[in-house]
This record gives structure tokens, sequence and C-alpha cells, in this order.
């Protein structure tokens, strides 16, 4: 069955303090893993796509890497609104024309000045 | 630029009573078109989507339907409301049929339902 989880659940971490979240999957022949970040009572925005293994998107502070069975939101010397609620997504070959994505449940990020 | 709109941002209905929720986009053609739900702890659950108009595809079966008279209007309804109806409800589009089926989803900002 195809799966996504997301670790850490929570995360706080001191401005400016770097870390990683992950996302680990197991989908039938991977199609594209997705990030988005979404912000408290807002819909998720998109941040990146990632389609192989060992390809790497980077925008601001941060850096999302892939690899055959996890992918990694680096954050880097992070900022106060960096804070969110981190998803990530992927899209298999039995997603079929419906496009049904498995979603993660989320890391929530919180960063204090 | 492409753009989505949803409505209204909040709801409270009585249990019984009809629902309808709506979302447009903007600046782009033929998009895919997506409802989905999120309750805590359970993730985003996709609910209906469609390719075109008067096409939709139904993937929980529940109380809600969807339609599209429009190409680019989506809309969620209910005949009658239920407790478990309660959730927030997002409206997606992606890039239509003759691009990569993997191209990312774009969401509105949502709508938060209570049903009470």
């Amino acid at each position: 069955e195809d799966q996504v989880t997301q670790s850490p659940e929570a995360l706080r971490l001191q401005e400016g303090e770097s870390s990683s979240l992950n996302c680990s999957y197991t989908v039938s022949g991977l199609r594209g893993l997705f990030w988005y970040r979404q912000d408290p009572g807002k819909g998720p925005e998109f941040l990146f796509t990632l389609y192989s293994a060992g390809e790497e998107k980077e925008k601001e502070r941060l850096k999302a890497t892939l690899t055959k069975k996890e992918s990694f939101l680096h954050i880097t010397a992070p900022k106060p609104e960096d804070s969110a609620t981190y998803l990530c997504a992927a899209a298999s070959d039995n997603a079929g024309n419906n496009r049904k994505l498995i979603w993660g449940l989320g890391t929530s990020l919180a960063v204090n000045p | 630029s492409q753009t989505i709109h949803q409505w209204p941002a909040t709801l409270v209905q009585p249990v019984g009573s009809p629902l309808s929720l709506e979302c447009t986009v903007e600046g782009t053609s033929n998009p895919n078109l997506y409802w989905y739900r999120q309750a805590a702890g359970r993730g985003l659950q996709l609910l209906f989507y469609s390719v075109g108009i008067g096409q939709i595809s139904s993937e929980v079966p529940q109380n809600l339907s969807a339609s599209r008279p429009q190409d680019r209007q989506f809309i969620l309804s209910s005949k009658k409301l239920l407790l478990s109806d309660s959730g927030f409800y997002l409206c997606a589009w992606s890039v239509g049929r003759r691009s990569s089926y993997n191209s990312p989803l774009h969401f509105g900002n949502g709508t938060r339902l209570t049903v009470t």
C-alpha cells in the first residue's frame, strides 16, 4: 500500500538554528514528490516538486532533496516567519488519471525569535 | 498569473441544512479541479476531482456532491448536512489534462465548516 510518513510531528527551533524535516515514502513508481507549506487557517502553498533521486531544489532558506526512499526539507538559519506546517505528498503510478496524491500528516514547525 | 478564489471562509450550519461552497479559478483554461477535506490528524482527503465541465469523479462515498457548471467553476454541495461533515474544505486546481499529470496542485484558502 502506498504510504507517506513525515517526521517529526512537531519541531521547535530557535531563530538561526538549522534543521531538517523528513518525508519517507513507499509508493509504486514515484512520479513526483511535492512539498507544501501551510499557515494556520490557510490552504497549502506549493513549494517544490522533485522527480528523481538525487534531485535538489532551493528557495530562500529552504532546500528539498530526494532519495529513493525519502525526501528532506532542509531549513537553513530559519526565521520566525518560517513557522508553519510543512506537508509532503507523493504521486505514484497507482494514482491514475485522478491524480490522487498520497499525503503525509505534516510537520508543525515553530521558530522562536 | 493564476488565482483561485474560494468562499465563504467560514460557515456554521445546523444539521440537516443544505450546503453550497464555491470555487473559481482565474488565469488558466481547462484546469483539473479538486475538492479536498482536511481533518486534524487525518491529513488531506480527496473528495472529488474534475477534468472538464460536467465531468466529476467521486473518491469517497458520502453525503456530498460536486458540480462543474463552467470550465473554471467548481461547487461542493450537500442536501442535508451531518455533524461528521464538519471540517476544513479546500479547492485546488492543476494544469489540465494535456500536461503531465504530476504537475503540482494549487490550493485556495479553504472554508472552515462547522455543523452544529
